[in-house]
């Protein structure tokens, strides 16, 4: 079955370290993104790739970075710097640049003890 | 800047009541529409879409029809059930193209009682 797939469901991190998220697609998807949500909150863009060895800026990119080295592959990682990091991480993709649809994995939820 | 504005929640209806979930948005040009779904613990699930003006998107009962003169994009069902218990987001994709994100209102969560 062609999905995406996030790992671990959960997670949970002592401040100060880093931690990695990761988020998988097996669609042949060009673009994919990163989505933050808080309790009674939208979705809110973290960071998005177009392609391959690039990626973009979202609305809310401090404290975070990613990297996009294969197509099917968009690890997040939540860096000491995020000041809350606590949240539900969503992953997504849509197949290709000029694609309004896009396909969402199961999420990561991350707690910061 | 694009926005996204749905009822808030929650909203609790009984079982075969009518649903209306109200959206409206605020975007240049002629953005997407669409309707997710997120059940308990779950990622979002595509509900239906809709891509130019007076389009109606429909599935498992649902339906939206794009509204380009009230810029809205009102969720309905005739007669729900306690399995569409979930939060509802409305959301549109810019029309400028390239792959940025797709702007989100905030949910609406909706309690089906027996």
């Amino acid at each position: 079955d062609g999905g995406i797939t996030q790992s671990p469901k959960y997670l949970f991190r002592k401040e100060g370290q880093n931690v990695t998220l990761s988020c998988e697609q097996n669609l042949n998807h060009d673009a994919m993104y990163w989505y933050r949500q808080d309790p009674g909150q939208g979705l809110r863009l973290i960071y998005y790739s177009q392609i391959v060895n690039d990626f973009q800026k979202g609305d809310i990119a401090e404290g975070y970075s990613v990297s996009r080295e294969k197509k099917e592959s968009f690890p997040l990682t939540v860096t000491s710097a995020q000041k809350n990091p606590t949240a539900f991480y969503l992953c997504a993709s849509s197949i290709r640049v000029e694609a309004d649809t896009q396909y969402f994995g199961p999420g990561t939820r991350l707690t910061v003890l | 800047g694009d926005s996204v504005t749905q009822m808030e929640g929650p909203v609790t209806l009984s079982e075969e009541a009518f649903l209306t979930i109200n959206c409206t948005y605020t975007a240049t040009g002629y953005p997407s529409l669409f309707w997710y779904v997120q059940y308990p613990g779950e990622g979002l699930q595509l509900l239906l879409k809709a891509t130019k003006a007076d389009d109606k998107g429909s599935n498992k009962g649902f339906e939206a029809t794009y509204r380009k003169e009230t810029t809205s994009f009102h969720l309905e069902k005739g007669s729900v059930q306690v399995s569409d218990s979930a939060v509802y987001f409305c959301a549109l994709h810019g029309s400028g193209g390239g792959a940025d994100g797709l702007t989100f209102g905030k949910g609406t969560h909706l309690i089906i009682q027996p």
